[in-house]
């Protein structure tokens, strides 16, 4: 199967501050990307979705201002939690399809994010 | 609005045993349907998927099957080892739209 990255892995950071997490598809195009936020014991919840080259389309209650995406090649996509707080702490997990998986979406390690 | 339930939070099997683990779905019709394999800090990684028209899917040791009448998606490990122990999320999708994960199931295969 197609490989995704994800850096860091995991991050510390202070309340206010802002975080970027890069998702990173090393051996297929990935026309599209989606991140996912997951809390301890909890199931994968989407926030949005983005299309190489075009805005990112967020779910109902994710504030895109507060997220912000960016897919800025077939391989790369990128989301920036600005302004963290405690309440942001959660695992990320970004996923991509495209190319010969279309029905599949391959997913990076993941992210925790701790903001303290 | 859609539902996805995934038969229980935790289940705990001996080993050699087959598991069984299952996805039930109201106010959806998927085209399709994926499990994934989750373990502790990692992200999903994809297992089988089954279309609407197919009865069964095998792979190794994993079976699937696919009941669009019942509504319901069965996952069966047979010979269970330790090994296969992680939480087991099922995905429903249509062609064109997003996925849409269920809870999942914590299988743990006791030595």
């Amino acid at each position: 199967g197609a490989v995704v990255s994800q850096h860091p892995s995991w991050v510390i950071c202070k309340s206010g501050t802002s975080v970027k997490i890069e998702c990173r598809s090393l051996d297929f195009q990935a026309t599209t990307m989606f991140w996912y936020r997951q809390f301890p014991k909890q199931s994968l919840m989407l926030m949005a979705t983005s299309n190489e080259g075009s805005k990112a389309t967020y779910e109902q209650g994710v504030e895109k201002d507060k997220f912000l995406i960016n897919h800025a090649s077939l391989t790369l996509s990128t989301l920036t939690v600005t302004s963290a707080h405690p309440e942001d702490s959660s695992f990320y997990i970004c996923s991509g399809v495209g190319g010969h998986y279309l029905n599949e979406q391959f997913f990076g390690p993941g992210t925790r994010l701790t903001v303290l | 609005s859609q539902k996805i339930e995934q038969n229980s939070e935790a289940l705990n099997i001996q080993e050699g045993k087959t598991a069984t683990l299952t996805c039930n779905y109201t106010n959806y019709s998927p085209a399709y349907l994926q499990w994934y394999r989750q373990d502790p800090g990692r992200g999903p990684v994809f297992l089988l998927l089954i279309r609407e028209n197919e009865k069964e899917k095998r792979k190794e040791r994993l079976k699937v099957t696919f009941d669009t009448t019942l509504k319901q998606s069965l996952f069966h490990i047979t010979a269970s080892q330790p090994a296969d122990s992680a939480t087991y999320l099922c995905a429903l999708g249509n062609y064109g739209q997003n996925f849409v994960f269920g809870p999942g199931t914590r299988l743990s295969v006791l030595p």
